[in-house]
C-alpha cells in the first residue's frame, strides 16, 4: 500500500538555524514520483520539487537541498539558516507510475522564530 | 501571465444552499483537480478531471459535483449534500498524472 509519513507535525527554531523535514514514503512501484509544497498562512501551495525514482542526485535549490535516499524510502528536505519567511506548512507527496491521485503527507508546520 | 485562478476568494452561503466554486487555468494542462483542506489538516482530493467531459470521484466525493466542459474550466458545486461544507477548497491543474499539480490561491466556504 502506498503511503507517506511526516512524522515531525511541528518544528519551531529560532532564524539562521539550520532545520530538516523527514520524509518517509511507502510504494510497490518501481516508478513513482516524489514532491514538495510549501504552504504560507495565505493558503496557496507553492510547488517546490519533484523527483522521480531513477534519479537519486540530491538537490540545491539557494538554502534549500533535498536528499532521497531509495535504501531508507525517504526524501527529507532542509532549509540552511532558516528566515522568518520560511515558516509554512510543508507537505511531501508521492505519485506512483503516473498516477492522477497524489498520496499526501499529513504536512510539518514550520515555525521560524525570529 | 500563466497561472490558476480561483473565485471568489471568500464565500458564505446559508446552510441547505447550493454554492458553485469558479476554477480557471490557463496553462494548457489537460487535468485539474479539487482539494478540500480542514484546519491543521491535509489535503484531500474531492475529483479529479483528466481530460474535457471526463471525471473521476476522489476520496470524498460525496456532496459535491463537477463539470468539465472546456480545458480552461472545472467548477465545483458543493451541494446541499455535504454535510459539512465548510473548509479551504483547492483547485489544481497538471499537464498528465506524472507531472507537477499547480494549485491556484484557494477559496474559503463559509457555511452560515
Amino acid at each position: 500500500a502506498q503511503k507517506v509519513t511526516q512524522a515531525q507535525t511541528e518544528i519551531s527554531v529560532v532564524e539562521k538555524e539550520d532545520v530538516t523535514l523527514d520524509c518517509v514514503y511507502e510504494t510497490r512501484d518501481t516508478t513513482y514520483y516524489l514532491f514538495w509544497y510549501k504552504q504560507p498562512p495565505s493558503g496557496e501551495l507553492v510547488f517546490l520539487i519533484r523527483r522521480n525514482s531513477f534519479d537519486e542526485q540530491n538537490e540545491i535549490s539557494g538554502r534549500y537541498s533535498w536528499n532521497f535516499q531509495k535504501s531508507t524510502s525517504s526524501f527529507n528536505f532542509t532549509i540552511t539558516a532558516s528566515q522568518v519567511v520560511d515558516s509554512a506548512v510543508y507537505f511531501c507527496a508521492l505519485s506512483e507510475r503516473g498516477n492522477y491521485q497524489l498520496i499526501w503527507g499529513a504536512g510539518t508546520k514550520l515555525i521560524i522564530k525570529p | 501571465d500563466g497561472g490558476i485562478t480561483q473565485s471568489p476568494k471568500y464565500l458564505f452561503r446559508k446552510e441547505g444552499q447550493n454554492v458553485t466554486l469558479s476554477c480557471e487555468q490557463n496553462l494548457n494542462h489537460d487535468a485539474m483537480y479539487w482539494y478540500r483542506q480542514d484546519p491543521g489538516q491535509g489535503l484531500r482530493l474531492i475529483y479529479y478531471s483528466q481530460i474535457v467531459n471526463d471525471f473521476q470521484k476522489g476520496d470524498i466525493a460525496e456532496g459535491y459535483s463537477v463539470s468539465r466542459e472546456k480545458k480552461e474550466s472545472f467548477p465545483l458545486t458543493v451541494t446541499s449534500a455535504q454535510k459539512n461544507p465548510t473548509a479551504f477548497y483547492l483547485c489544481a491543474s497538471s499537464g498528465t498524472g506524472a507531472d507537477t499539480q499547480y494549485f491556484g490561491p484557494g477559496t474559503r466556504l463559509t457555511v452560515l
